[in-house]
């Protein structure tokens, strides 16, 4: 089991463009969270994703959208980018139910120019 | 609104020395709390978390409500304790961890 993974590895946009980034969760997992790390900072809670819905999300515009396939595989859309958006962006993936451990992926690091 | 903060963004420390990462929180109901790490080139990991009340590597952390406290300790520092620590909380019943900046520990062979 590869854990969880995502693509692409590295993304270079232009200011006003759009992006998406995926994740494949870990084997057996159903719950999907996604985080944006900027530099220097800790992860910050976008949005979790079960049963193909949206559950919580954190303090994000709504530029930030996302989606959970009938796989469990989830996107990232950002639209409209602006340079703040730069940041590693992290996917968390876990078997649904509270109190349990969440499995972090390797990031998709976004650059916006 | 819940807040962690770590002080020390960066702290070295002797192989053999104890060590000590702080982290304060500020959360009105009830936490659950966290260490992740992330050792060089690898993605981040659940190190421990205070529910759990165990030793991961010889680390431990208690949970301070009083002093709104979870540092992380481990008596005799190893050069594979080098790595980036973070701290989270997260409330029970919630998706959301909230980390903190982060500290990068670097064990001085």
């Amino acid at each position: 089991d590869a854990g969880v993974t995502q693509s692409p590895t590295h993304l270079i946009k232009t200011r006003g463009q759009q992006v998406t980034l995926r994740c494949s969760p870990k084997s057996g997992h159903d719950t999907v969270s996604w985080y944006q790390q900027a530099l220097g900072q800790g992860p910050q809670f976008i949005f979790q994703y079960y049963e193909e819905e949206e559950r919580q999300r954190g303090n994000f515009p709504d530029r930030f959208s996302g989606h959970q396939f009938p796989n469990y595989s989830s996107e990232l859309n950002v639209n409209a980018l602006l340079l703040g958006d730069s940041a590693l962006y992290l996917c968390a993936s876990r078997v649904g139910g509270s109190g349990v451990t969440q499995y972090f992926g390797p990031g998709t690091r976004l650059l916006v120019l | 609104a819940q807040r962690v903060t770590q002080p020390e963004k960066l702290l070295s420390v002797f192989k053999g020395a104890p060590v000590e990462l702080k982290c304060n929180y500020s959360y009105s109901g009830s936490p659950e709390l966290f260490w992740y790490v992330q050792y060089s080139r690898q993605r981040l990991q659940l190190l421990l978390r205070h529910i759990s009340r165990e030793s991961i590597k010889g680390f431990t952390a208690d949970l301070n409500k009083g002093e709104t406290s979870f540092h992380l300790k481990k008596p005799f520092a190893q050069e594979e304790d080098s790595a980036m620590y973070y701290c989270a909380l997260r409330d029970f019943g919630n998706e959301k961890l909230t980390f903190g900046t982060g500290t990068r520990l670097t064990i001085i062979p």
